[in-house]
């Protein structure tokens, strides 16, 4: 499986964006790149994925290198609720298997 | 509202005593799959299963069964637990043709 690279903790203070990057340079053509979140004492929760296009939802962006081996992640106005373990994964089309790594802790500062 | 429930969420037990961790959703998903989380090494797969009778095992299948008779059910059997399966279990599931799973709340099993 094709790794990905993040930093081990970011801070951010509420209500300011948040960008979360993630390194995947073996990445291959057809790797989704998933984020997934998990707020303290919950199972992980699904944030967005993309492939090769930059995507939009209620919850976050995600910014995808032209090159594809990096991406970002975009909490547009972080709050409280928002502090959590965020983890960057890459799963080949038609397999579901998620390989977490160990992830990005946020903490938003009040 | 779309559900994923594990039962128990909370257990500890004794080596050698025969337990079984369920999980059901309520989506009508294909896939199913049981991971295990321990601090430093994040999420694990340990069995997955892609429909009813097709189950497979994933990255750390030791010690563990899983039976898959009805699309909503996919339990986690530990025949016979050890300490080193002490950790916090989640169920995951997804549909075929979306890339969004939906995990349970956990299990914390402590075997002593």
């Amino acid at each position: 499986d094709a790794k990905t690279t993040q930093p081990n903790s970011m801070e951010s203070n509420e209500e300011e964006p948040v960008h979360l990057p993630c390194n995947h340079s073996t990445i291959s053509g057809t790797d989704y790149i998933h984020w997934y979140r998990q707020l303290p004492s919950q199972g992980p929760e699904y944030v967005i994925h993309g492939l090769t296009s930059n995507v939009n939802n209620r919850m976050a962006s995600l910014a995808i290198a032209e090159d594809r081996k990096s991406s970002t992640l975009i909490l547009h106005r972080a709050t409280l609720r928002d502090a959590a373990v965020y983890y960057c994964i890459l799963s080949n089309f038609g397999n579901e298997k998620l390989t977490f790594g160990t992830g990005t802790r946020l903490t938003i500062i009040p | 509202e779309a559900q994923v429930t594990q039962n128990p969420r909370y257990l500890i037990t004794v080596t050698g005593k025969k337990l079984t961790v369920t999980c059901s959703q309520n989506m009508n998903h294909e896939y199913m799959s049981w991971y295990r989380q321990d601090p430093g090494l994040g999420l694990r797969q340990i069995y997955y299963s892609m429909n009813v009778e097709v189950t497979d095992k994933g990255d750390v299948p030791e010690g563990y069964k899983v039976s898959r008779k009805e699309k909503r059910n996919f339990p986690l059997i530990l025949e016979s637990p050890s300490p080193n399966q002490t950790s916090l279990y989640f169920c995951a599931t997804s549909g075929q043709e979306v890339r969004e799973q939906f995990f349970g709340p956990g299990t914390r099993l402590t075997v002593l």
